[in-house]
């Protein structure tokens, strides 16, 4: 399996403002992977981050407002920028480890 | 648009009953199925995944997968009240993984 962690585990936001959530693996992956998951919802995907090129986004999803970073092969970030109440929800991180796909704790956010 | 189905139940069923969950899903070439457990507040964790058409057993966890009929299911034998989670469903479309809404499971004592 992977160990995954993630930075903050939950926050409190005001709308307007950014949050970056962090996402390090204990191995080298080639990609890691943004979810959302709304609240009473199901996983959401929104982007998937490779190191060295640019993120690529699903549909529904836009750089402009989910930023992400991947400087090296064990670590990744997401930001969520300009907030609404709308984007209350648990970000998760994950990564393929062989076969299977394995989760990070997730980053609960609440925005006011 | 491709899509993973699954009941959202909730799904209630007694102590030491079996569980049965079950999942739909649109895209044919599909390749790899797997079964996430999430408690409340927590995040997904595998618990089963499956290739092969037929069946896999793992504990009381069994999957089972029927490509022709595109539909993948998994059964909790002697099920207990710390299985009570929501159950999602995701299957590998594109080298990504597209769940399904989730079915919540109460295992009552």
């Amino acid at each position: 399996s992977a160990v995954i962690s993630q930075k903050p585990s939950r926050d409190i936001c005001q709308r307007g403002t950014s949050l970056t959530i962090q996402c390090q693996v204990d191995s080298q992956v080639t990609m890691m992977f943004w979810y959302r998951q709304q609240p009473g919802q199901s996983l959401t995907l929104i982007a998937t981050a490779n190191q060295g090129s640019e993120a690529t986004y699903e549909s529904g999803f836009v750089i402009d407002k989910f930023p992400i970073s991947r400087p090296n092969l064990t670590f990744s970030t997401l930001t969520v920028s300009n907030m609404s109440p709308e984007d209350s929800s648990i970000y998760l991180c994950s990564v393929w480890k062989g076969n299977e796909q394995y989760f990070g704790p997730g980053t609960r956010l609440t925005v006011t | 648009q491709k899509e993973v189905e699954q009941n959202s139940g909730p799904l209630s069923v007694p102590e030491g009953a079996i569980a049965s969950l079950n999942c739909t899903y649109s895209d044919r070439g599909s390749q790899s199925f797997f079964w996430y457990r999430q408690y409340s507040g927590k995040s997904p964790e595998l618990i089963m995944s499956i290739y092969s058409n037929g069946d896999k057993e793992d504990g009381r966890f069994t999957a089972q997968l029927n490509k022709a009929s595109q539909y993948v299911s998994l059964l909790i034998r002697d099920s207990q009240p710390s299985d009570s989670a929501t159950y999602l469903c995701a299957v590998v479309e594109g080298g990504k993984l597209i769940f399904g809404q989730g079915t919540e499971l109460s295992v009552k004592p």
